[in-house]
C-alpha cells in the first residue's frame, strides 16, 4: 500500500479482555516497530521485528504483550488481560530496511490505534 | 540509554513568523528524525537527517553530530504548522527510535 496501516482506529475494551492490534507495513519494508504513545508524551518504543523475527523486543512492559510478524509482512501486537494503563495509541511504523544506517532506514509511520481500558 | 531533550516545549507565534526548534541528544546516533504530529494524531515524516543540513520549501533543519545537536527551521509560519514536532534518534548499533518531549507550535492567524 501507499503508507502503513493500522486496524482497527479506535478500540474499546474492558479490563481483563484479550486485544489485537493489526499493522499492515509499506509493501517491501522488511523493518516492522511497534510504539506506545500515552497522553501529552512522546511515542516509546515496544517491539522490532526484522523480517519474521523479532530482532529487539525490550520495550515490551510486561508478558502481557506478545506480537508476531509471521510472515514478515503484516504484524499483529496482542494484549492479554488488559489494564487501564494500558490505555494508548499504539503506533506502528516500517522501513525499507534496518541498520544499514542511511536513508533506508527511516521510519514510517502508520496513523495509530487508540485503545481504551475501561 | 540515550536521552533527547527538546527545545523551547511551547512556542506560540503569529503567521508568517519563523521559528527555530532545538533537540539536544547524548550519545552518537545512526539515525534522527524529525517528526510533525498533527491534530488528529499522525506523525509526518520531516527529514531523515543524523547529519549535515537539508532542506524542503519552508523548512530546514541541521544536525552536527559531533556537538550532538540538531535544528529544524520553519519559515513563513502558517496556521496549518500548528502541531507538535517531535525529534527521534537510534544509538549507534540501534534501531529503535527514542523520541523527545516534543515541541507544541501554534501559530496564530
Amino acid at each position: 500500500g501507499a503508507g502503513v496501516s493500522q486496524t482497527p482506529s479506535n478500540k474499546v475494551t474492558e479490563k481483563g479482555k484479550y486485544v489485537e492490534l493489526r499493522c499492515d507495513p509499506i509493501s517491501g519494508h522488511t523493518a516492522l516497530y511497534w510504539y506506545r504513545q500515552s497522553l501529552g508524551q512522546g511515542p516509546e518504543f515496544l517491539i522490532y521485528f526484522q523480517g519474521t523475527g523479532a530482532a529487539d523486543d525490550s520495550g515490551l512492559p510486561n508478558d502481557r504483550f506478545f506480537a508476531v510478524r509471521p510472515e514478515g509482512s503484516v504484524s499483529t501486537l496482542k494484549i492479554q488481560r488488559t489494564e487501564r494503563g494500558d490505555s494508548a495509541v499504539y503506533l506502528c511504523a516500517s522501513s525499507l530496511v534496518s541498520g544499514w544506517g542511511g536513508p533506508t532506514d527511516t521510519q514510517y509511520f502508520g496513523p495509530g490505534t487508540r485503545l481504551t481500558v475501561l | 540509554g540515550i536521552q533527547v531533550e527538546q527545545s523551547p516545549p511551547d512556542l506560540i507565534l503569529q503567521e508568517g513568523a519563523n521559528s527555530t526548534l532545538r533537540c539536544n541528544f547524548s550519545d552518537s546516533v545512526n539515525n534522527l528524525q524529525w517528526f510533525h504530529q498533527n491534530p488528529w494524531g499522525q506523525l509526518i515524516n520531516l527529514f531523515y537527517i543524523p547529519s549535515g543540513t537539508k532542506q524542503n520549501g519552508r523548512l530546514s533543519a541541521t544536525t552536527v553530530a559531533t556537538e550532538r545537536y540538531s535544528l529544524l527551521y520553519i519559515s513563513s509560519s502558517q496556521t496549518t504548522d500548528s502541531g507538535v514536532y517531535f525529534c527521534a534518534v537510534a544509538s549507534q548499533g540501534a534501531q529503535k527510535l527514542v523520541f523527545g518531549q516534543g515541541t507544541r507550535l501554534t501559530i496564530n492567524p
